[in-house]
């Protein structure tokens, strides 16, 4: 069964950076895109980025382009979020994603997401 | 931007009831609908893509239907286990996008 594991979530001061990560295993991790999707406290689900399996290709929401970058890392098997200039909207669960084989922009399994508090 | 619309916001029922709601797009998203369930303090599960397929190992008693920008969820047989938050979500245009979710309650 998949398994994707986040860390790196915490307590950060506005204008702060994070960088969270997310382990993928028991798929070929190199062949699919992957997502991060966030979720403020008590709020619906927001779409953050997606990279490619061979990280060529990049999208984010308008949103955050500029303070937000993903990367990944095949030979750990492994997807990134760094976050600069965090402020207080930015806190969240964040979630990562693997996207379907089939439906492409589906997400056929998460983590268990991974908390960010942004407050001084 | 694509703008999904679920309705109602909220729905309460009883175990054993058939359920339905709805999403809107803003504009036409083709099939490109996924509809996923959330259970508090869980993460999201994908239960139909594509509009109408069911993810494999999900019950067949989920299933969708719509294309274009009117799209339909439907739980033909409510167990107790299905009391949680669902929502929609579009792909055929970046930025992907989610509905605000429907919270099914428990009657």
């Amino acid at each position: 069964e998949v398994q994707l594991v986040e860390s790196g979530g915490g307590l950060v001061q506005p204008g702060g950076s994070l960088r969270l990560s997310c382990a993928a295993s028991k798929f070929t991790f190199s062949r699919y895109w992957m997502t991060w999707v966030r979720q403020a406290p008590g709020k619906g689900l927001e779409w953050v980025a997606n990279i490619k399996g061979d990280g060529s290709e990049i999208h984010y929401v308008d949103s955050l382009k500029g303070r937000f970058t993903v990367s990944r890392d095949n030979a750990k098997n492994s997807v990134y979020l760094e976050m600069n200039s965090l402020r207080a909207d930015d806190t969240a669960v964040y979630f990562c994603a693997k996207n379907g084989q089939f439906a492409p922009g589906s997400f056929e399994s998460w983590g268990q997401g991974t908390l960010v508090t942004v407050s001084s | 931007d694509i703008q999904m619309t679920q309705s109602p916001t909220s729905l309460s029922a009883s175990v054993g009831d058939r359920v339905s709601f709805t999403c809107q797009a803003s504009q036409d998203v083709n099939i490109y609908l996924n509809w996923y369930q959330q259970i508090p303090g869980k993460a999201p599960k994908l239960l139909i893509f594509d509009a109408s397929n069911l993810e494999t190992g999900v019950p067949s008693r989920f299933s969708g239907s719509g294309s274009g920008t009117h799209f339909t969820f439907t739980i033909s047989s409510l167990q107790p286990e299905d009391f949680a938050t669902y929502y929609c979500q579009q792909y055929d245009n970046l930025p992907y996008t989610f509905g605000q979710g429907t919270k099914l309650e428990i009657k």
